[in-house]
Formats: structure tokens, C-alpha cells, sequence
């Protein structure tokens, strides 16, 4: 299994439909995960964070699922400005006490009017 | 106000040329990152420094060097350019090291340097 992995879309919905994206991950020790947002020729910019088994802020849920080793993002009553590349990060130990972010290749999503 | 901050945004150059690439942040933290994009748009680590200390050196040819006048500051010196360094770079700091539990631990990325080597 590779470090990160993610269905690469492209995702096309219409407006206000729900729509949910899975990463898995190999690590089994990992204990956050990430997931980050980018839009077109822009940085990415931190969505959220999953530290236990999930996560919600308004209309976007993050849940992690140990046993199998997947994180998904739930996005509900999509807007056109939810288009963009989302990103599933993943921290892996890499000695000495630090840890490197391993990201995944991005899920695009295109919500079409 | 920007909070991470890198020079200069576009840049093109000739193959066998050097060029460097700065980087500063203004958030006090601790550590910080050079990634590269490629056209792919797959976002891969380079260097992290930790309180101006080397801590994370990937796979990547010698002729990019770092450098980490004070913990600020991160810049990225390239040699010798070839068509395959061409991609995004992209500078992130965090307060501590990225990864574990802490949400201190995210990283805040500058908007990026478009490298274009012909």
C-alpha cells in the first residue's frame, strides 16, 4: 500500500449535493491526520484536523477509521466555491523525534452549478 | 500582513544557471520547509529546519542547498538548473515539528515561486 493514497477524481457534482472523499494511509502509527485545501495556482491552506476518530465545522466532516486505516471528508450542501484540490496529509515518523507530513496526490472536485 | 512569505513568485531562467529563492516567516515558529510541486501537483517534502538546524534532508540532488540565517528565515539556493527542476516551491513553517498530536503542528504555506528552467 503506498503512503498516501487518494482517489484523484476528478469529482464533477452540482451545486448542494453531498459528496465524500476516503484516503488511506500505511502507517499504523500515525495519530493525526490532516486534511489540507488548494485551490488553482494557490498554496494549500489547512482544512482540518483529525485527531480522534473525527471531526466536523459546519458543512465538512472528517472521520478517521483506525482499524482499516482510512480517513474520509464528507462534504455536505456543496458550493461552487468548494472547488478545488483537497488533500489528505499523513505524518510519518522519521527519526529523532521529528516527523515528516506525507501528502497525498489530491482529490479534485469540481461543483458545477 | 503576509505570514509566510517567498521571492520571487515567477521565475525563469536558462538550464545551467543558479538562482535562489527566499523565504521568511513572521509567526515565530520554529520549523520550517521547502516543498516542491511538480506538474503533476504532487507535493513532495525537501528540508525541514528546526530552529536554524537541518533536520529533514530528502532524497534531493546536491546542487539545491538551504540555508537558515536565523529561524525566520529559509532560503534555497539551486546550481547548475536543469529542465526537471521545474515545478512550484513551496516554503511552510510550523510551530513545532510537523506531525504528532499538537495542533501547533500544521503547516502555513507561503503562496509559492513558479520556477520555469528552458
Amino acid at each position: 500500500r503506498k503512503e498516501v493514497e487518494q482517489d484523484p477524481g476528478p469529482f464533477n457534482v452540482p451545486e448542494g449535493a453531498t459528496v465524500a472523499f476516503n484516503c488511506t494511509y500505511s502507517n499504523s502509527a500515525s495519530q493525526s491526520f490532516f486534511w489540507y485545501r488548494q485551490d488553482c495556482r494557490k498554496e494549500p491552506k489547512l482544512l482540518m484536523s483529525v485527531y480522534s476518530s473525527g471531526n466536523e465545522d459546519g458543512r465538512f466532516t472528517a472521520q478517521l477509521n483506525r482499524a482499516s486505516q482510512y480517513i474520509s471528508l464528507l462534504i455536505r450542501d456543496s458550493k461552487l466555491s468548494d472547488s478545488a484540490t483537497y488533500l489528505c496529509v499523513v505524518p510519518q515518523y522519521s527519526g529523532a523525534g521529528s516527523y515528516q507530513l506525507t501528502f497525498g496526490k489530491g482529490t479534485k472536485l469540481s461543483v458545477i452549478p | 500582513d503576509t505570514a509566510v512569505s517567498q521571492t520571487p513568485k515567477y521565475l525563469v531562467t536558462q538550464m545551467g544557471n543558479d538562482k535562489s529563492i527566499k523565504c521568511e516567516q513572521n509567526l515565530g515558529h520554529d520549523t520550517m520547509y521547502w516543498y516542491k510541486q511538480d506538474s503533476k501537483k504532487f507535493l513532495k517534502i525537501m528540508f525541514s529546519y528546526n530552529n536554524k538546524e537541518l533536520i529533514i534532508n530528502e532524497t534531493v540532488p546536491n546542487r539545491f542547498s538551504p540555508k537558515s540565517p536565523d529561524k525566520a528565515h529559509l532560503n534555497l539556493h539551486i546550481n547548475s538548473l536543469e529542465l526537471g527542476d521545474s515545478a512550484v516551491y513551496f516554503c511552510a513553517s510550523s510551530q513545532g515539528l510537523a506531525g504528532g498530536n499538537s495542533g501547533a503542528n500544521v503547516l502555513t504555506f507561503g503562496a509559492g515561486s513558479r520556477l520555469t528552467v528552458l
